[in-house]
């Protein structure tokens, strides 16, 4: 069983829905990352959070340490924010960072 | 700092044969990490440097696959005797104490 589940697997929406994933995780993490994946592979680090929410543009992101829970929000989304987006969380190795764990990601399509 | 780069973007090799991939993390980085993607799974990691110590490595990392760092900077990833069950993307990442910044991978297809 995979410790770090993801919400939906795969989405579609129209453009300028709002969007919600989900991240769930049982294992002992210090942080969360959300991911961002376009076709060809190439990863971009979204947010990184421990506690509360962080805002960068569209993208809103909040986590629940005590719940193990994290959602990623897209506000007005776009086709261009179609991509694979994969949490992921750091074990817990005593330190504030370590080898990430990651969901399977969720791959969203956005259509104009 | 252009951030993290990997060589080559892709390799097809036939089963058998030996193959070599670099990373080069960011200068200032100390710690980099390999992991490993199959389609349709999120990536799993492989093996973790603290500058050149190789700290960590995974269960997935056969006897068939090494990795060096040798000067601290950056590292390469060797898989012998390729299988077909090796084709994957190769991803690598680095970090100083925060988030990890991920290369563009390595694409590896095992004919």
């Amino acid at each position: 069983k995979n410790e770090v589940e993801q919400s939906p697997q795969n989405l579609t929406a129209q453009e300028g829905e709002f969007i919600t994933i989900n991240c769930s995780y049982s294992v002992g993490i210090s942080a969360l990352h959300w991911l961002q994946q376009h076709p060809g592979g190439g990863i971009v680090s979204l947010f990184m959070l421990s506690s509360g929410k962080k805002k960068h543009g569209r993208l809103i992101a909040t986590i629940n340490i005590q719940e193990k829970h994290s959602s990623l929000h897209i506000t007005a989304s776009h086709p261009r924010d179609s991509a694979v987006y994969i949490c992921a969380g750091p074990l817990n190795y005593g330190g504030s960072q370590g080898n990430l764990i990651f969901g399977k990601g969720t791959k969203l399509s956005v259509k104009p | 700092d252009t951030g993290v780069s990997q060589d080559p973007r892709h390799k097809i090799t036939k089963r058998g044969q030996n193959v070599t991939f670099r990373c080069d993390p960011i200068s200032e980085h100390n710690r980099l990490y390999w992991y490993r993607q199959t389609l349709g799974q999120g990536p799993e990691f492989l093996t973790y440097f603290q500058n050149e110590a190789q700290l960590e490595k995974s269960r997935l990392l056969s006897d068939r696959f090494s990795a060096e760092r040798p000067k601290g900077s950056f590292s390469t990833l060797e898989i012998q005797r390729t299988e077909q069950g090796d084709s994957a993307m190769y991803l690598c990442a680095s970090s100083g104490l925060g988030e990890q910044y991920f290369g563009p991978g390595t694409r590896l297809t095992v004919t």
